[in-house]
């Protein structure tokens, strides 16, 4: 099966830019994450969709962060403005409908994203 | 709140040896465990979780509610293993990783 897509791979910006990330699960995943990994750290969930609506974005700031997936399969985030501190690994991941119990998240390859 | 500890960030052994990647948690609920590997140049995936209680590619981790720890071993590793490991928690409908740790299996 086709795994999850990402675009772009690499992006460089200037702070106080604006920048857009495209998300495709894998066909059928209903939930969709996206990660912040910085450098030397884990991935951090920014927000989780379960088919178009948000279950979770908690740690997503929201004063600069949006995403959307507005048809339950394709999904983008966005950062405006970024800042310095934004520079990271943005990783999507997809799975099927946790059931109550343990699953596996398939992650896409991700974007770097380089703020200067 | 959930919490993930892996406590060394890089991790060297001859092939051959055994090898143990440490991994705490801190979770007020009834935890399940992941661990995550990425190789170089690929894509982050899943290597084992608690649950199914299976041995994938030689490793095993057992969960110790006492301890609150998963560590994962290998009684032998080989160099293919070399990669970056994160233990992962999910508390919540939510997956919070650990910081990683990079395993070199020297030849």
């Amino acid at each position: 099966e086709a795994g999850v897509a990402q675009s772009p791979r690499y992006k460089i910006i200037e702070k106080r830019q604006s920048v857009a990330f495209w998300c495709n699960p894998i066909s059928g995943h209903a939930t969709l994450y996206w990660y912040q990994q910085i450098l030397g750290q884990g991935p951090k969930l920014l927000i989780q969709f379960q088919n178009n609506g948000v279950v979770d974005d908690s740690q997503l700031p929201k004063d600069r962060f949006s995403a959307e997936r507005l048809k339950g399969v394709d999904s983008t985030l966005k950062i405006q403005p970024a800042k310095l501190e934004d520079s990271a690994v943005y990783l999507c991941a997809s799975s099927q409908p946790g059931g109550g119990g343990a699953y596996e998240q398939y992650f896409g390859p991700g974007t770097r994203l380089t703020v200067t | 709140a959930q919490r993930v500890t892996q406590p060394e960030k890089l991790l060297s052994v001859f092939k051959g040896a055994p090898v143990e990647l440490k991994c705490n948690y801190s979770y007020s609920g009834s935890p399940e465990l992941f661990w995550y590997v990425q190789y170089s140049r690929q894509r982050l995936q899943l290597l084992l979780r608690h649950i199914s209680r299976e041995s994938i590619k030689g490793f095993t981790a057992d969960l110790n509610k006492g301890e609150t720890s998963f560590h994962l071993k290998k009684p032998f590793a080989q160099e293919e293993d070399s990669a970056m490991y994160y233990c992962a928690l999910k508390g919540n409908y939510k997956l919070t990783f650990g910081k990683g740790t990079l395993l070199t299996v020297n030849p």
